[in-house]
């Protein structure tokens, strides 16, 4: 594998169910990235890891909960979703400070009912 | 408030033509700028970058040019071809901080 990778691509769930989005990176990379893509919007940045430790939170509801174990992969967990939390989720990595150019994986159609 | 404006939602261009895309910033602190290239389906792949000591930076048919009197920045594709049918995203960043404010996009179809 090469790159970064999501998985699952696409998920249904419903408002109830717990489920989880995984990313890993194989670029040796140490700043990860989750990011939330709704239609004709920016992307909004969700959460940043850098070296394992989160250094952003965007004031995401507490329904979205981010796991990184190590600098390679980065989850993130999800609990009682709301319909208009259906987006496309998009993960990221970058070599960290000073670096800016992000690469990203091909991202998670989520879909709420 | 946006500080990374992309004011056209979309934009038609003949095959073979210039496409001209562009981007206005807010934050006069912004001194990285990058364009990203978005496939349906797919996550967004870096096309071009530029520092805000340039006003011009060159890739093959991508030339990025930046404004910063006017804090407006343009992507300029010649020829145009129908694989860069797609959506192109403008982003930016402050200093040492490596996080990336991003524009709304803009979709380009290039038509033959």
């Amino acid at each position: 594998e090469t790159g970064v990778t999501q998985t699952p691509r696409h998920l249904v769930m419903g408002m109830t169910n717990k489920k989880s989005l995984k990313c890993e990176q194989h670029l040796g990379h140490n700043a990860m990235y989750w990011y939330k893509q709704s239609a004709k919007k920016p992307l909004e940045l969700m959460f940043v890891y850098n070296f394992k430790e989160q250094t952003e939170n965007n004031s995401v509801p507490s329904r979205f909960s981010p796991e990184c174990p190590n600098s390679s992969h980065l989850f993130l967990h999800l609990h009682t979703l709301q319909p208009e939390d259906s987006a496309l989720y998009l993960c990221a990595s970058s070599q960290g400070e000073g670096y800016n150019e992000q690469f990203f994986g091909p991202g998670t159609r989520l879909t709420v009912l | 408030d946006q500080q990374v404006k992309q004011n056209s939602p979309s934009l038609s261009v003949q095959e073979g033509r210039i496409s001209i895309l562009n981007c206005d910033y807010t934050n006069s602190m912004f001194d990285y700028f990058l364009w990203y290239k978005k496939y349906p389906a797919e996550g967004p792949t870096f096309l071009i970058s530029i520092s805000s000591i340039k006003d011009k930076n060159e890739d093959g048919r991508f030339t990025v040019f930046l404004n910063k009197s006017a804090k407006h920045l343009s992507l300029h594709i010649v020829p145009s071809q129908p694989g860069d049918s797609a959506v192109y995203f403008c982003a930016a960043s402050e200093g040492s901080n490596y996080q990336l404010i991003w524009g709304a996009g803009t979709k380009l179809i290039i038509k033959p």
